[in-house]
């Protein structure tokens, strides 16, 4: 989906070092979340954050940190990365509310950053 | 435990045959239901969704099918076609208790996987 995009869509690094993955959406939603993604594993909730300045912990929070800079914008930082870090990271934005009463269930998602810590 | 399963984890069809992905979950307090399909490559994108309050609900070629009594959700796809091929999973949103009527909680998907 356009309205979602991630950058770097591709990044290679080696262990120790510090990463950020941004995270930009053009569709107004007010929410916003980090996901991962392993073979076998699904999705997992990373942080959320319902508006700026609001941050929350999801499921497998630790060895990152997000950053809510404006609406628009939700990046995720590994501040010393890590090999079993190597996944596929997603970001998705919902509404408060949709059209046809969806609510705030429905996320919109971006198109993945692949992240492989050497 | 609370979770959100598939009983298949692929799934190999006939391009034209119907198509049945299956999902269990354990939580009795969920309230909304959706369904993602995710092609090779891409982000997850929304096929439908479904309230507590029913028990069916149609799409285009899709219909979704929830079962509260044993817990199971299903995804049935008509005239399957080879773009259909991809990865589906089935998310729960588990209402209002707590204040987590905003996080969905993903199953860990099936692949769907369509011969010409």
């Amino acid at each position: 989906d356009a309205d979602v995009t991630q950058t770097p869509r591709n990044r290679i690094t080696k262990t120790g070092k510090r990463i950020m993955l941004e995270c930009s959406q053009t569709k107004g939603h007010d929410r916003m979340y980090w996901y991962r993604q392993d073979p076998g594993l699904g999705l997992r909730l990373i942080y959320y954050s319902f508006d700026v300045k609001d941050i929350n912990k999801g499921e497998i929070s630790d060895g990152y940190s997000v950053s809510r800079q404006a609406q628009a914008k939700f990046s995720l930082s590994l501040e010393s990365a890590i090999p079993n870090q190597t996944a596929l990271y997603f970001c998705a934005t919902s509404a408060t509310s949709t059209p046809r009463g969806r609510g705030a269930n429905e996320q919109f998602f971006g198109p993945g950053t692949r992240l492989t810590v050497l | 435990g609370e979770s959100v399963g598939l009983h298949l984890p692929t799934l190999s069809v006939q391009e034209g045959d119907n198509s049945i992905i299956n999902c269990a979950y354990s939580n009795s307090a969920s309230d909304y239901f959706i369904w993602y399909k995710q092609e090779s490559g891409k982000g997850p994108q929304f096929i439908i969704d479904i309230r507590s309050n029913m028990d069916k609900r149609q799409g285009q070629r899709v219909t979704v099918l929830l079962n509260k009594t044993v817990k199971h959700l299903s995804l049935q796809i008509a005239a399957t076609q080879p773009g259909d091929s991809a990865v589906y999973f089935c998310a729960e949103n588990r209402g209002n208790s707590g204040g987590s009527n905003y996080k969905l909680t993903f199953g860990k998907g099936t692949l769907l996987t369509v011969n010409p």
